[in-house]
């Protein structure tokens, strides 16, 4: 069985600094990796997604993640938060067996203080 | 493109009675649709997967007499919350993929609150 583990509940930054979200994940098949952002009271976007090649993988608003299969990490980054950066962020995985059923982390709150 | 929409955004009901939720894909077929469950703060759990034509597929623990899925075409699938109890008060997300894909586009979720 696949899961996902986000460490951090809560993170907060100020406004300008790096922005590290963790993300492991399990999974006994080459997963296919997914981070999406949640604003209050919404759906999920999709910000990036691995799923073969590249293992730096860019996505909008500034984010990127890279996948390391040695560390089961797909740890989400931005050089520089902005306030409008604020929300929830899940990371997923799926297995590729073709029923493309996610998995999600718990998400992780992410506050930028001004 | 790839928008999912959902109907309607927010719903209050009577315990007892029976809700219906639309998910509708606005740009592309969607050949496959999920249903997730998401409580406050928490993450959000897959219910059912429904493929268009077909019997949904349900997640161990769901009550599929309770979670009605109906995918009758490729871009509308409803979930309806039969006999509803505040207990399936909830915050309920659809997604919706096209074949041959990896990635899935969510709506922006129903606040289902039963009273």
């Amino acid at each position: 069985a696949q899961s996902v583990t986000q460490l951090g509940s809560h993170v907060s930054v100020s406004e300008g600094a790096l922005v590290l979200l963790r993300c492991n994940y399990s999974s006994s098949v080459p997963p296919y990796l997914f981070w999406y952002v949640q604003y209050p009271n919404q759906g999920l976007q999709l910000l990036l997604k691995y799923t073969t090649g590249a293992t730096l993988v860019k996505g909008i608003n500034g984010f990127e993640a890279e996948f390391k299969k040695s560390e089961t990490s797909f740890h989400l980054t931005k050089p520089s938060a902005h306030m409008s950066d604020a929300a929830e962020y899940f990371c997923a995985v799926s297995d590729r067996s073709g029923s493309e059923k996610l998995v999600f982390g718990k998400g992780t709150k992410l506050t930028v203080n001004p | 493109g790839a928008v999912v929409s959902q109907h309607p955004s927010w719903v209050i009901c009577k315990s007892g009675t029976s809700v219906k939720i639309e998910c509708r894909s606005l740009d592309f077929q969607a050949t496959t649709m999920f249903w997730y469950r998401q409580f406050p703060k928490q993450s959000l759990m897959l219910m059912a997967t429904s493929n268009e034509g077909s019997k949904a597929t349900y997640e161990q623990g769901v009550e599929k007499d309770k979670f009605l899925i109906n995918h009758a075409s490729l871009t509308l699938s409803t979930l309806t919350v039969t006999s509803a109890h505040p207990e399936d008060s909830s915050f309920y997300i659809c997604s919706a993929q096209w074949e041959g894909t990896d990635t899935q586009y969510f709506g922006p979720g129903t606040r289902l609150t039963v009273l």
